[in-house]
């Protein structure tokens, strides 16, 4: 059972959408951490959100925490095809735990 | 700064025997932490090695077990192979618990 629930598990948009990833737990974290992985390739760390309620914007994407710290959402402003890829939120407590992905598909 | 350097990148190995792979952090940071990662399991958590010392552990049989040198270099290594080991097997190293930084991963094949 994955401590950290994703949604929805694919997610295939044409260019120019939008699309939204949600993180849900029951579990409170410190932080939590939004990755983008390629394959064949490790991990990339988008953002990092730390005080419930906090929201930043990096360029199109939107990251949320929920005001409780449970749970996170990332939303794509008009999708491109190179943000095609598998979308990983992780939660930090005295480890980090990972949910179980969004893939992520733009048709161009 | 150069990243997270995994070796080898892939690695194919027949049941049974046993196997090491090495991370090398982003210089200065002290934490690695290995991961396993499977389709059908996703990102799960082996171990957090800080300082050289083990600082966290998750839910693998003892086969898989790692260290950390003193230059914040890591080994893991998993002896008696068995079909379900094959993965991809990521490193990452941070500097705070505020982001990680993983490696390329090593792709290992059980045959």
């Amino acid at each position: 059972t994955q401590l950290l629930e994703q949604s929805p598990q694919f997610l295939s948009i044409q260019e120019g959408e939008n699309l939204t990833v949600y993180c849900n737990s029951s579990s409170v974290f410190s932080s939590l951490q939004w990755y983008r992985q390629e394959p064949g390739e490790g991990p990339v760390l988008l953002v990092t959100v730390v005080t419930g309620g906090e929201v930043k914007k990096l360029k199109r994407l939107t990251f949320q925490f929920g005001d409780a710290r449970k749970d996170s959402s990332l939303h794509i402003t008009a999708a491109q095809p190179g943000d095609t890829g598998l979308y990983l939120c992780a939660g930090a407590q005295n480890k980090l735990s990972f949910g179980a992905g969004t893939t992520v598909t733009v048709r161009a | 700064k150069a990243g997270v350097t995994q070796t080898p990148r892939y690695l194919i190995k027949t049941r049974g025997q046993q196997v090491t792979l090495s991370c090398s952090p982003i210089s200065g940071h002290r934490s690695v932490s290995w991961y396993q990662q499977t389709p059908g399991q996703g990102l799960q958590f082996l171990f957090e090695y800080f300082s050289e010392t083990q600082r966290n552990k998750g839910n693998f049989p003892g086969r898989f077990s790692g260290r950390q040198f003193s230059n914040s270099r890591s080994e893991m290594n998993v002896s008696t192979l068995e079909l379900g080991d094959s993965a991809l097997y990521l490193c990452a190293s941070s500097g705070s618990n505020y982001g990680y930084t993983f490696g390329s991963g090593t792709r290992l094949t059980v045959v």
